[in-house]
């Protein structure tokens, strides 16, 4: 079935070094959606993405949209141990919304 | 604003035994989902619905029934409980399809 895959599974970091998730489909999305899970919490959603070439930012959070509407990634700048947790990408595709397995960041103060 | 509400918070249970998960949503939301998350993995999608009345499988359905009789509640049932079902149940709604998911905290359930 359709499947969303994402790279690296798991990062580690020094504190202030810069970390980047890939997400990555078979097929063209609708959507693209990031969430963030921190250590023994629930998803959280960060962002949307809907437009080809879409780029948008939060802070130290970089999100783009690829212009064939197939991938996407999120790069954070200078991370901080706040940034600790699994980020997960999810895209729409065919009436649902499609779970990447997440990446797992660890920051090194 | 309560937002998405899962009960119980921990669980542990013996083989062969049945329970609900309960799960509550205050956002009027039409869509509700249940997933899975095994240590360390993924979400996995047990069971959705898009409205009151309506129910359909997700990836990983076997040895679960879900009901949704109200726009708010929508209960995930285990019947006859397996080690293999150990793991943290996500209840998440959404306003509709392809829009962000709200989840509830979680339920932790162990069955030995």
């Amino acid at each position: 079935g359709q499947q969303v895959m994402q790279i690296p599974q798991y990062q580690h970091v020094q504190e202030g070094e810069d970390f980047t998730t890939y997400c990555n489909s078979s097929t063209t999305l609708s959507n693209i959606q990031w969430y963030k899970q921190r250590p023994g919490g629930h998803p959280v959603f960060l962002i949307q993405l809907v437009k080809s070439g879409e780029v948008k930012k939060q802070k130290r959070l970089t999100f783009q949209f690829g212009e064939a509407k197939k991938n996407s990634s999120l790069h954070i700048t200078a991370t901080q141990t706040t940034d600790v947790g699994t980020y997960f990408c999810a895209g729409g595709s065919q009436g649902n919304l499609i779970f990447g397995k997440g990446t797992k960041l660890s920051v090194k103060p | 604003n309560a937002g998405v509400t899962q009960t119980p918070k921990f669980r542990i249970l013996k083989i062969g035994q049945s329970m609900t998960l309960q799960c509550a949503q205050d956002m009027n939301h039409n869509y509700m989902y249940w997933y899975r998350q095994d240590p360390g993995m993924g979400l996995k999608l047990i069971y959705y619905s898009v409205g009151a009345g309506i129910t359909d499988k997700g990836e990983v359905p076997n040895g679960y029934n879900v009901s949704r009789s109200t726009t708010e509640d929508f209960p995930l049932r285990l019947e006859l409980a397996a080690p293999s079902q150990t793991s943290v149940y996500f209840c998440a709604s959404s306003p509709g399809t392809y829009q962000p998911q709200h989840f509830g905290d979680g339920t932790r359930l162990s069955i030995l």
